[in-house]
């Protein structure tokens, strides 16, 4: 089964613990990124990484922090900095082949933070 | 100042009522403009992507037009099913390999 799997798909911390969500990806693309999405508002770039290696920051990076080791897998770590970490946080790839160019989202992870 | 203004904000429907959803957007480049489907706690669903002004696309009952300015979203005939957020992007050479979102356009259709 193909495609980018975030997990898990609820989670739930106490104020002041850091929390990694998960996004893994089969489908061989080599840019992957995290958004946050609260209601009402556009999705938000937090980081984003065209390479193994390699990240860059988005709009919305502080408090938070990734890593990519390898092509499958990019972490997101919401860490106690960040100041309203409740939120909808969808991770996507892009596949680009000479002028297409799509975006594929995975299925998100709510996070709750109390 | 937004670069990608959707409108309506939310917009309900009778079955079978034809309508369409706006994206307008203010950037310089653009490269691609994306329209994406969300359904309540899940990811976006990939629709379409338009290039340049003119194109066309369609899936089923949506079809997606782009001009210098803006795109339409086209709902023919629309059942209960496509109810869902239509969230429209745009990837523009000033932004790089990164999308900018609107805020999306809430769609209810009553049977």
């Amino acid at each position: 089964d193909g495609g980018i799997t975030q997990s898990p798909k609820y989670l739930f911390r106490k104020e002041g613990q850091n929390v990694t969500l998960s996004c893994e990806q089969n489908l061989n693309h080599d840019a992957m990124y995290w958004y946050r999405q609260d209601p009402g508002q556009g999705l938000r770039l937090i980081y984003y990484s065209q390479i193994v290696n390699d990240f860059q920051k988005g709009d919305i990076a502080e408090g938070y922090s990734v890593s990519r080791e390898k092509k499958e897998s990019f972490p997101l770590t919401v860490t106690s900095a960040q100041k309203n970490p409740t939120a909808f946080y969808l991770c996507a790839t892009t596949r680009t082949t000479g002028l297409i160019y799509e975006q594929y989202f995975g299925p998100g992870t709510r996070l709750t933070v109390t | 100042e937004d670069q990608v203004t959707q409108s309506p904000e939310a917009l309900r429907l009778q079955e079978g009522e034809s309508s369409s959803l706006n994206c307008s957007y203010t950037v310089s480049g653009l490269r691609g403009l994306f329209w994406y489907r969300q359904d309540p706690g899940k990811g976006p669903e990939f629709l379409f992507t338009l290039y340049s002004a003119g194109e066309e696309k369609e899936k089923e009952r949506l079809k997606a037009t782009l001009t210098k300015k803006e795109s339409f979203l086209h709902i023919t005939a629309p059942k209960p099913e496509d109810s869902a957020t239509y969230l429209c992007a745009v990837q523009a050479v000033e932004y790089g390999n990164k999308l900018v979102f609107g805020a999306g356009t809430i769609l209810r259709v009553k049977s």
